[in-house]
Formats: C-alpha cells, structure tokens, sequence
C-alpha cells in the first residue's frame, strides 16, 4: 500500500517551459487536491477533485491545469512556468464518504523555475 | 474568501514545558476544522473537530474547537525534541456533500523544542 505517491521529487524548468506533475494513489479515495507551499504561507489551495470527472478551482488556480480521468490519478499541469511558481508542491488525497475525513499526503515536489 | 489565521507564528520553548497554539476563520459554511503536523517532508495528520467544546485527545496532544469564538487551540503537554515541527490548522467548508474538498489552510506555526 503505498499511499499517495508523487513524481518528479525535484524540478528545475526554464520560464516558459510547460511540465506535468504526477500525483497517484491506491486507496481508493475520492478526493484529490493539489496544493502548494511557501514560506510563511501554509499550504495554499491550486485545484480540487471529488471524483473521477469532477474538478474545480482553489485559492491559486492560475498558470494551472488538471483533469481526473481515473480515479487513481491527478496530474497537475503547469502550462508556461514562471518564477513565481517557484514553491513546494504536496499533492493529497482523502474519502469522506468512509470517514476518512484527513488528507493524507504525499512527499512533494520541489519545484524551481528560472 | 475563507481565512484561517495562526498564532505564534512560531514558538521557541524547552523540553517540558507546555504550549497552547491558537487557531481562529473566518469561512462561509463551516463543516470542521483540522490540525496536521509538519515535520521534514508531508503533513500528516492529528485531529478534526465539528463540535464546538468537545475535547479530541491524543497523548500528549488535545484540541478544543470554540465555534461561538470561530477559533481553536491545539495544546502540547511535557513537550519532547520530537514535537519540533510545523503545526497547521485548516478549514474545511462549503454546502452539501463535496465541502471536504476544499480546505483553508493557516500559515502554520513552527514550534521549536530546545533539550
């Protein structure tokens, strides 16, 4: 059972590069959400899915994109980096529906654009 | 726009001492309110609460969510070394069923424990 598993653990892109950010988990959970992390900034909201098919924005959606095709999968799209989307990324995933009502995590990805 | 706020934002204090960290949204359709830990990497996560008053306890650790004040305490007693990290309180909320989706977080308060 490996949880929530995300791909690459480090980044480095040029501005005006585009790459994908891999979030997988085997839990069967409904929920996925991506956030990112700043110092002094907590965790902030980018995008949100409950359910296979269903997305929505956060707080930060900008300069990004998603889909949830499966219910495994939630890949978050950067389309032209920029400096300012130098951050720490945690992709996580929970199942209200069962009680699970705690995100659980997965170890991040630390992204640098140039 | 939903907004948790934190206090301290960090904390210094010695092995044994007791802390108490502050939460307090302001959100539109409060459901519960969430603490994690944040230690090198992940958040993992310690409590939630939807009732107002009621204690969760886990160890060392307990909570206390006040909705008449819309905030929250997370105390640490006889805190250890191993209690450094970032502690963070998020809100969840929105109508129906699909509120869990969304959380607001808090900027975290880092607590540092000295031997």
């Amino acid at each position: 059972n490996a949880g929530v598993t995300q791909t690459p653990k480090f980044q480095v892109l040029k501005t005006g590069q585009s790459m994908t950010l891999q979030c997988a988990q085997d839990m069967n959970h409904e929920y996925m959400s991506w956030y990112r992390q700043d110092p002094g900034m907590g965790l902030r909201l980018i995008h949100y899915s409950v359910g296979a098919g269903i997305t929505d924005q956060g707080e930060v959606p900008n300069g990004y994109n998603v889909s949830r095709s499966t219910t495994e999968d939630f890949p978050l799209r950067l389309l032209s980096a920029a400096p300012s989307q130098t951050s720490v990324y945690f992709c996580a995933s929970s199942n209200p529906r069962t009680g699970r009502y705690g995100y659980t995590f997965g170890s991040g990805t630390r992204l640098t654009v140039v | 726009e939903d907004k948790v706020v934190q206090s301290p934002l960090s904390l210094v204090v010695h092995e044994g001492d007791t802390v108490t960290l502050n939460c307090s949204y302001e959100v539109t359709n409060f459901r519960s309110l969430l603490w994690y830990k944040q230690e090198k990497k992940a958040p993992t996560f310690l409590f939630m609460l939807t009732s107002s008053g009621i204690e969760k306890k886990s160890g060392r650790l307990s909570s206390i969510l006040d909705k008449k004040e819309l905030s929250s305490i997370l105390n640490i007693t006889a805190t250890q070394t191993g209690d450094s990290a970032i502690y963070l309180c998020a809100v969840a909320s929105g109508a129906g069923g699909t509120s869990y989706g969304k959380l607001t977080f808090g900027q975290g308060t880092i607590l540092t424990v000295h031997p």
